[in-house]
């Protein structure tokens, strides 16, 4: 199947420094990836929605200078957490929609950030 | 607001049981999705059904979509030590399907050998 990767995989950061988080497509092109966020034991929760060639989609509650979505190729799209505080330590997730498969989502390994 | 609950939200039980996980909600989805999640991963989808009333078989795993699709079961028969993780459903939006996937909130199943 279609191979979504995360880069990095884990990463720790002084509370005020801001962080990036990488999401490629590996064997496909994907117009659309998606961003989601997961707390410890609880389940997925999508931040938004990243477009290549225009500004993303933010849901409801998700503070779009906070977290700075950029598409800028078919293959990858990037998450930078700005100011980075403890509360925004999460694991977060991207997806990648395949192509010819009804629409079907390849999710990334995730990426653990910590804030200390 | 479209929610999911899923339960049970933990499920420990002995290998070679058989064990049915619930995901239900006041809303229609256009599909549902099951995923399942290893620590430190990203989910991996199981199946999606699409009809109402549609019933997948994966070997030991029995996925079925409500009549109203509204909700979802995953059975496992005979669990195995494998089967454990965390069981994610996951419901497409009417208008946007996949576009807005709303997660369910999870089962922690522990197979214990």
């Amino acid at each position: 199947g279609a191979v979504v990767s995360q880069h990095p995989s884990w990463v720790i950061c002084k509370s005020g420094t801001s962080v990036k988080i990488e999401c490629r497509s590996l064997d496909f092109q994907a117009t659309t990836m998606f961003w989601y966020r997961q707390f410890p034991k609880q389940s997925l929760m999508l931040m938004a929605t990243s477009n290549e060639g225009s500004k993303a989609t933010y849901e409801q509650g998700v503070e779009k200078d906070k977290f700075l979505i950029n598409h800028a190729s078919l293959t990858l799209s990037t998450l930078t957490v700005t100011s980075a505080h403890p509360e925004d330590s999460s694991f977060y997730i991207c997806s990648a929609r395949g192509q010819g498969s009804a629409g079907e989502l390849f999710f990334g390994e995730g990426s653990r950030l910590t804030v200390l | 607001t479209q929610l999911l609950e899923q339960s049970p939200q933990f499920l420990s039980i002995q290998e070679g049981e058989n064990l049915t996980v619930y995901c239900n909600s006041s809303s229609v989805f256009s599909s549902l999705q099951w995923y399942r999640q290893e620590p430190g991963e990203g989910p991996v989808l199981l199946v999606t059904v699409v009809t109402g009333g549609e019933v997948k078989k994966l070997k030991r795993l029995t996925f079925q979509f409500g009549d109203a699709r509204k909700d979802s079961s995953l059975h496992i028969t005979a669990a195995q030590p494998g089967d454990t993780g965390l069981y994610l459903c996951a419901g497409g939006h009417p208008n946007f399907g996949n576009e807005k996937l709303t997660f369910g909130t999870g089962t922690r199943l522990t197979i214990i050998p």
